[in-house]
Protein backbone atom coordinates (compact mmCIF):
# COMPACT_ATOMS: atom_id res chain seq x y z
CA UNK A 1 0.00 0.00 0.00
CA UNK A 2 1.52 3.19 -1.49
CA UNK A 3 -0.75 5.42 1.21
CA UNK A 4 -2.41 7.41 -1.92
CA UNK A 5 -5.80 6.78 -2.56
CA UNK A 6 -8.30 7.22 -5.64
CA UNK A 7 -11.91 7.61 -5.90
CA UNK A 8 -13.42 6.04 -7.40
CA UNK A 9 -12.10 2.93 -8.53
CA UNK A 10 -14.26 2.44 -11.89
CA UNK A 11 -16.34 5.00 -13.67
CA UNK A 12 -18.41 4.31 -16.44
CA UNK A 13 -20.42 7.38 -17.72
CA UNK A 14 -21.23 8.47 -21.10
CA UNK A 15 -19.58 10.38 -24.25
CA UNK A 16 -20.27 14.53 -23.48
CA UNK A 17 -20.50 13.92 -19.87
CA UNK A 18 -18.16 15.36 -17.24
CA UNK A 19 -16.30 13.27 -14.42
CA UNK A 20 -14.42 14.11 -11.47
CA UNK A 21 -11.49 11.96 -9.64
CA UNK A 22 -10.12 12.08 -6.71
CA UNK A 23 -6.46 11.87 -4.98
CA UNK A 24 -5.45 11.75 -1.57
CA UNK A 25 -1.86 11.94 -1.58
CA UNK A 26 0.54 10.17 1.13
CA UNK A 27 0.62 11.76 4.39
CA UNK A 28 2.90 14.97 4.64
CA UNK A 29 3.63 14.58 0.72
CA UNK A 30 2.95 18.35 -1.16
CA UNK A 31 3.15 17.29 -4.43
CA UNK A 32 0.27 15.77 -6.10
CA UNK A 33 0.67 13.97 -9.90
CA UNK A 34 -1.77 12.62 -12.42
CA UNK A 35 -1.23 10.47 -15.46
CA UNK A 36 -2.99 9.07 -17.96
CA UNK A 37 -2.50 5.35 -18.93
CA UNK A 38 -3.93 3.98 -22.31
CA UNK A 39 -3.63 0.71 -24.55
CA UNK A 40 -2.57 3.50 -27.32
CA UNK A 41 -0.58 6.10 -26.01
CA UNK A 42 0.93 4.12 -22.75
CA UNK A 43 1.78 6.13 -19.58
CA UNK A 44 1.66 9.64 -20.14
CA UNK A 45 2.32 12.90 -17.33
CA UNK A 46 -0.79 15.05 -17.26
CA UNK A 47 -0.05 17.66 -14.73
CA UNK A 48 1.61 18.31 -11.48
CA UNK A 49 0.68 20.39 -8.64
CA UNK A 50 2.81 21.55 -5.73
CA UNK A 51 1.29 22.40 -2.56
CA UNK A 52 -1.60 24.11 -4.05
CA UNK A 53 -0.12 25.40 -7.35
CA UNK A 54 0.55 24.30 -10.89
CA UNK A 55 3.46 23.09 -11.00
CA UNK A 56 4.36 21.68 -14.09
CA UNK A 57 2.32 20.84 -17.66
CA UNK A 58 2.54 17.58 -19.63
CA UNK A 59 -0.13 15.87 -22.46
CA UNK A 60 -3.07 17.48 -20.80
CA UNK A 61 -6.18 18.25 -23.00
CA UNK A 62 -7.89 21.78 -22.82
CA UNK A 63 -11.43 19.70 -21.78
CA UNK A 64 -9.31 18.49 -18.43
CA UNK A 65 -8.40 20.46 -15.29
CA UNK A 66 -6.92 19.81 -12.28
CA UNK A 67 -6.57 21.65 -8.57
CA UNK A 68 -5.07 20.53 -5.41
CA UNK A 69 -7.21 21.95 -2.18
CA UNK A 70 -5.69 23.50 0.73
CA UNK A 71 -6.00 20.27 2.82
CA UNK A 72 -3.37 18.74 -0.27
CA UNK A 73 -6.05 16.32 -2.33
CA UNK A 74 -6.32 16.80 -5.75
CA UNK A 75 -9.45 16.28 -8.38
CA UNK A 76 -8.94 15.88 -11.80
CA UNK A 77 -11.76 17.03 -14.13
CA UNK A 78 -13.04 15.84 -17.18
CA UNK A 79 -15.50 17.48 -19.53
CA UNK A 80 -16.93 16.60 -22.61
CA UNK A 81 -15.98 13.12 -22.19
CA UNK A 82 -15.51 11.34 -25.78
CA UNK A 83 -14.58 7.46 -26.51
CA UNK A 84 -11.03 7.98 -26.01
CA UNK A 85 -10.73 9.34 -22.93
CA UNK A 86 -11.64 5.67 -21.58
CA UNK A 87 -8.16 5.36 -19.58
CA UNK A 88 -6.58 3.78 -16.46
CA UNK A 89 -5.85 7.49 -14.49
CA UNK A 90 -3.30 7.46 -11.65
CA UNK A 91 -2.16 9.89 -9.05
CA UNK A 92 0.84 10.11 -7.44
CA UNK A 93 2.24 12.21 -4.75
CA UNK A 94 6.16 13.00 -3.99
CA UNK A 95 7.71 14.87 -0.74
CA UNK A 96 9.17 18.08 -2.93
CA UNK A 97 8.30 19.63 -6.26
CA UNK A 98 10.74 18.14 -8.47
CA UNK A 99 9.23 15.52 -10.10
CA UNK A 100 12.24 13.75 -11.23
CA UNK A 101 14.67 14.67 -8.93
CA UNK A 102 16.92 11.60 -6.75
CA UNK A 103 15.47 11.35 -3.85
CA UNK A 104 12.31 12.81 -4.37
CA UNK A 105 10.30 9.17 -5.20
CA UNK A 106 6.78 9.34 -6.19
CA UNK A 107 4.47 7.12 -4.95
CA UNK A 108 1.77 6.02 -6.82
CA UNK A 109 -2.15 5.09 -6.40
CA UNK A 110 -3.91 1.86 -7.51
CA UNK A 111 -6.07 4.18 -10.28
CA UNK A 112 -9.74 5.13 -11.37
CA UNK A 113 -10.39 3.23 -14.25
CA UNK A 114 -12.56 5.54 -16.64
CA UNK A 115 -15.20 3.94 -19.10
CA UNK A 116 -16.44 6.17 -21.74
CA UNK A 117 -19.58 4.42 -23.54
CA UNK B 1 13.29 16.32 -25.52
CA UNK B 2 13.97 12.88 -23.64
CA UNK B 3 12.93 9.55 -24.77
CA UNK B 4 12.69 5.74 -23.64
CA UNK B 5 12.48 2.68 -25.98
CA UNK B 6 11.38 -0.51 -24.15
CA UNK B 7 13.15 -3.04 -26.57
CA UNK B 8 10.48 -6.32 -25.78
CA UNK B 9 6.82 -5.52 -25.11
CA UNK B 10 6.97 -9.15 -24.32
CA UNK B 11 9.21 -11.39 -22.34
CA UNK B 12 8.54 -14.88 -21.40
CA UNK B 13 11.01 -16.96 -18.56
CA UNK B 14 10.51 -20.07 -16.70
CA UNK B 15 10.77 -19.40 -13.06
CA UNK B 16 14.14 -19.79 -11.15
CA UNK B 17 15.80 -18.41 -14.54
CA UNK B 18 17.61 -15.28 -15.12
CA UNK B 19 15.16 -12.05 -16.23
CA UNK B 20 16.56 -9.16 -18.85
CA UNK B 21 14.62 -6.47 -19.39
CA UNK B 22 15.88 -4.03 -22.27
CA UNK B 23 15.33 -0.03 -22.00
CA UNK B 24 17.56 2.34 -24.13
CA UNK B 25 17.14 6.56 -23.66
CA UNK B 26 17.69 9.48 -25.04
CA UNK B 27 18.60 12.89 -23.56
CA UNK B 28 20.49 15.31 -24.22
CA UNK B 29 21.67 15.89 -20.69
CA UNK B 30 22.53 14.10 -17.83
CA UNK B 31 19.50 11.71 -16.81
CA UNK B 32 17.86 10.35 -13.93
CA UNK B 33 16.75 6.38 -14.81
CA UNK B 34 14.22 4.50 -12.82
CA UNK B 35 12.16 1.36 -13.16
CA UNK B 36 8.96 0.86 -12.38
CA UNK B 37 6.77 -2.32 -12.00
CA UNK B 38 3.22 -2.35 -11.86
CA UNK B 39 1.21 -5.36 -10.98
CA UNK B 40 -2.58 -6.19 -12.94
CA UNK B 41 -4.98 -4.01 -11.38
CA UNK B 42 -2.37 -2.00 -9.26
CA UNK B 43 -0.50 1.48 -8.99
CA UNK B 44 2.65 1.67 -9.78
CA UNK B 45 5.76 0.58 -7.43
CA UNK B 46 9.49 1.98 -7.80
CA UNK B 47 11.71 -0.80 -8.23
CA UNK B 48 15.03 1.32 -8.33
CA UNK B 49 16.50 4.34 -9.45
CA UNK B 50 19.89 5.52 -10.47
CA UNK B 51 22.41 7.90 -8.88
CA UNK B 52 25.53 9.31 -10.33
CA UNK B 53 27.20 7.48 -7.50
CA UNK B 54 27.22 3.78 -9.28
CA UNK B 55 26.50 2.95 -12.75
CA UNK B 56 25.03 -0.60 -10.86
CA UNK B 57 21.64 -0.14 -8.76
CA UNK B 58 20.08 -2.31 -6.75
CA UNK B 59 16.63 -2.24 -6.04
CA UNK B 60 13.61 -4.47 -4.17
CA UNK B 61 13.42 -8.00 -4.91
CA UNK B 62 16.42 -8.69 -5.87
CA UNK B 63 16.22 -6.86 -9.24
CA UNK B 64 19.38 -4.74 -10.04
CA UNK B 65 20.07 -2.43 -13.09
CA UNK B 66 23.29 -1.21 -15.12
CA UNK B 67 23.71 2.47 -16.07
CA UNK B 68 25.50 2.17 -19.55
CA UNK B 69 26.40 5.42 -20.77
CA UNK B 70 28.27 4.87 -23.75
CA UNK B 71 25.36 2.64 -24.83
CA UNK B 72 22.73 4.91 -23.39
CA UNK B 73 21.53 1.99 -21.71
CA UNK B 74 19.58 1.12 -18.47
CA UNK B 75 19.20 -2.49 -18.43
CA UNK B 76 16.77 -4.38 -15.66
CA UNK B 77 18.54 -7.94 -14.67
CA UNK B 78 17.29 -10.57 -12.13
CA UNK B 79 19.04 -13.68 -11.55
CA UNK B 80 16.08 -15.77 -10.75
CA UNK B 81 12.75 -15.40 -11.50
CA UNK B 82 9.86 -15.98 -9.36
CA UNK B 83 6.46 -16.28 -10.00
CA UNK B 84 5.15 -13.37 -8.26
CA UNK B 85 7.36 -10.99 -10.46
CA UNK B 86 4.56 -11.52 -13.44
CA UNK B 87 3.83 -7.90 -14.04
CA UNK B 88 4.62 -5.20 -16.59
CA UNK B 89 7.72 -3.05 -16.21
CA UNK B 90 8.16 0.51 -17.32
CA UNK B 91 11.47 2.25 -17.37
CA UNK B 92 11.67 6.05 -17.21
CA UNK B 93 13.50 8.76 -17.50
CA UNK B 94 13.70 12.47 -16.03
CA UNK B 95 15.81 15.24 -16.98
CA UNK B 96 16.33 18.62 -14.95
CA UNK B 97 16.18 20.55 -17.71
CA UNK B 98 13.02 19.57 -18.67
CA UNK B 99 11.14 20.38 -15.57
CA UNK B 100 11.69 17.01 -14.00
CA UNK B 101 9.00 15.52 -15.88
CA UNK B 102 8.71 11.22 -15.73
CA UNK B 103 8.92 10.14 -19.56
CA UNK B 104 7.14 6.19 -19.76
CA UNK B 105 8.43 3.74 -22.07
CA UNK B 106 5.83 1.50 -23.44
CA UNK B 107 6.76 -1.22 -20.99
CA UNK B 108 7.54 -5.04 -20.92
CA UNK B 109 5.20 -7.04 -20.02
CA UNK B 110 6.82 -10.32 -17.68
CA UNK B 111 5.18 -13.66 -18.40
CA UNK B 112 6.86 -16.35 -15.18
CA UNK B 113 5.87 -20.08 -16.41
CA UNK B 114 6.59 -22.34 -13.29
Amino acid sequence: DSGVTQTPKHLITATGQRVTLRCSPRSGDLSVYWYQQSLDQGLQFLIQYYNGEERAKGNILERFSAQQFPDLHSELNLSSLELGDSALYFCASSVEGLAGALGNEQFFGPGTRLTVL
Amino acid sequence: AQSVTQLDSHVSVSEGTPVLLRCNYSSSYSPSLFWYVQHPNKGLQLLLKYTSAATLVKGINGFEAEFKKSETSFHLTKPSAHMSDAAEYFCVVSVRAAGNKLTFGGGTRVLVKP
